[in-house]
């Protein structure tokens, strides 16, 4: 079956500092790989998304690249505010083909906290 | 403007009721799901309709019933809630004939006592 594993949270870090959130996945077929955020009281947003080996997907200073030789889709940023604190998710869909019908599988997400 | 909304975002009930929750796309996607989160922020998916039609239908209790009555509306009714059905509700939409990400609503906060 198809999973997704993230590092261990929470993230606690200071204003400016380098973020790094890892996530390796297990998947049957072709995936795309997407990593969501969630806001305090809000729903799921798409930070980015990479649909194919060595894609990188970037947004709002955040990046990933998909690495189907270690199986991984880490989350970067070189310098985090305030406003980044929020829960990550990494999450794979199956592309077309196959009974998975573009359904996510997520990991566990990653609470970051970001301080002034 | 909101491209998927569920109503309501808060619900309150006691054991034993029966509850709706209701999901509206104006994306024009084909596709719409509902996601449960648990306490700990766990998502897992519960159901999937392509144009009206269940696609996914996740080891979920038969308490648990989705209606479609079109492409853009997908509802959650819940019958003889319990206390472990308290959990954040999420509708989201995509479209897999275009291949598109899939578009989260603001989540329905269920709570049972």
């Amino acid at each position: 079956g198809n999973s997704v594993t993230q590092m261990e949270g929470p993230v606690t870090l200071s204003e400016e500092a380098f973020l790094t959130i890892n996530c390796t996945y297990t998947a049957t077929g072709y995936p795309s790989l997407f990593w969501y955020v969630q806001y305090p009281g809000e729903g799921l947003q798409l930070l980015l998304k990479a649909t194919k080996a060595d894609d990188k997907g970037s947004n709002k200073g955040f990046e990933a690249t998909y690495r189907k030789e270690t199986t991984s889709f880490h989350l970067e940023k070189g310098s985090v505010q305030v406003s980044d604190s929020a829960v990550y998710f990494c999450a794979l869909s199956i592309r077309a083909g196959g009974t998975s019908y573009g359904k996510l599988t997520f990991g566990q997400g990653t609470i970051l906290t970001v301080h002034p | 403007d909101t491209a998927v909304s569920q109503t309501p975002k808060y619900l309150v009930t006691q054991m034993g009721n029966d509850k709706s929750i209701k999901c509206e796309q104006n994306l024009g996607h084909d596709t719409m799901y509902w996601y449960k989160q648990d306490s700990k922020k766990f998502l897992k998916i519960m159901f999937s309709y392509n144009n009206k039609e269940l696609i996914i239908n996740e080891t979920v209790p038969n308490r648990f019933s989705p209606k479609s009555p079109d492409k853009a509306h997908l509802n959650l009714h819940i019958n003889s809630l319990e206390l472990g059905d308290s959990a954040v509700y999420f509708c989201a939409s995509s479209s897999l004939q275009g291949g598109t990400e899939a578009f989260f609503g603001q989540g329905t906060r269920l709570t049972v006592v």
